[in-house]
């Protein structure tokens, strides 16, 4: 199948570890933040969001981290599986309108 | 729920040729996006609608990228002539509303202009 990233920087993680996704938003006025998960071949596929009243929120066995006065974002995953294994994207919705700004992605590679 | 439906999953075309894309939203979801996306990047942003109305092109090329939803269900995008740097995927989202709501997005069409 088609490679969703070729070059994107890679984290390699242990079936069973957490894994730590981070990425930087561009807009301190950004109010609303998502984490994506694309599989090869496959669409982006919402995981989690996050208003920028929170700086935290858990979902199942994924957790979201927001600092605004880093204008950081971080999704953690806890115990993950060989299914995580995907191209992750964050995004930050500009202008309150769903105008998403899309990071560069980070992929991440599970191992047995 | 049927998620957003794209078509076709592949097009392979040589340059000057036009081509269209077809796109089914969520039923019910009255806004949708057009995103390209290239290999190794993240998505960008075309043109969104809400129901039949675009209410930001400001990122389509429009001397060749044109784009309608005239009944604020489906849309169609079209590019006409392609160019070799068009080459990517398009991908099709829609979400419920326009105000800070996830988007749900299709499988997109891989694009290969020759």
């Amino acid at each position: 199948g088609e490679s969703v990233g070729l070059h994107l920087p890679t984290l390699s993680v242990q079936e069973g570890d957490n894994s730590i996704i981070n990425c930087a938003y561009s807009n301190s006025a950004s109010d609303y933040f998502i984490w994506y998960k694309q599989e090869s071949g496959k669409g982006p596929q919402f995981i989690i969001d996050i208003r920028s009243n929170m700086d935290k929120r858990q979902g199942q066995r994924v957790t979201v981290l927001l600092n605004k006065t880093v204008k950081h974002l971080s999704l953690q995953i806890a115990a993950t599986q060989p299914g995580d294994s995907a191209v992750y994207f964050c995004a930050e919705n500009e202008d309150g309108y769903n105008k998403l700004i899309f990071g560069a992605g980070t992929r991440l590679a599970v191992h047995p | 729920e049927a998620g957003v439906v794209q078509s076709p999953r592949y097009k392979i075309i040589e340059k000057k040729q036009p081509v269209a894309f077809w796109c089914n939203p969520i039923s019910g979801h009255n806004t949708l996006y057009w995103y390209r996306q290239n290999l190794g990047q993240g998505p960008e942003l075309l043109i969104r609608y809400e129901n039949e109305e675009a209410v930001d092109d400001s990122q389509l090329p429009k001397d060749r990228f044109s784009a309608e939803r005239l009944k604020g269900v489906d849309s169609t995008l079209k590019i006409q002539p392609a160019e070799l740097g068009d080459s990517a995927v398009y991908l099709c989202a829609s979400s419920p509303d326009l105000y800070n709501s996830p988007l749900h997005f299709g499988n997109g069409t891989r694009l290969t202009v020759t």
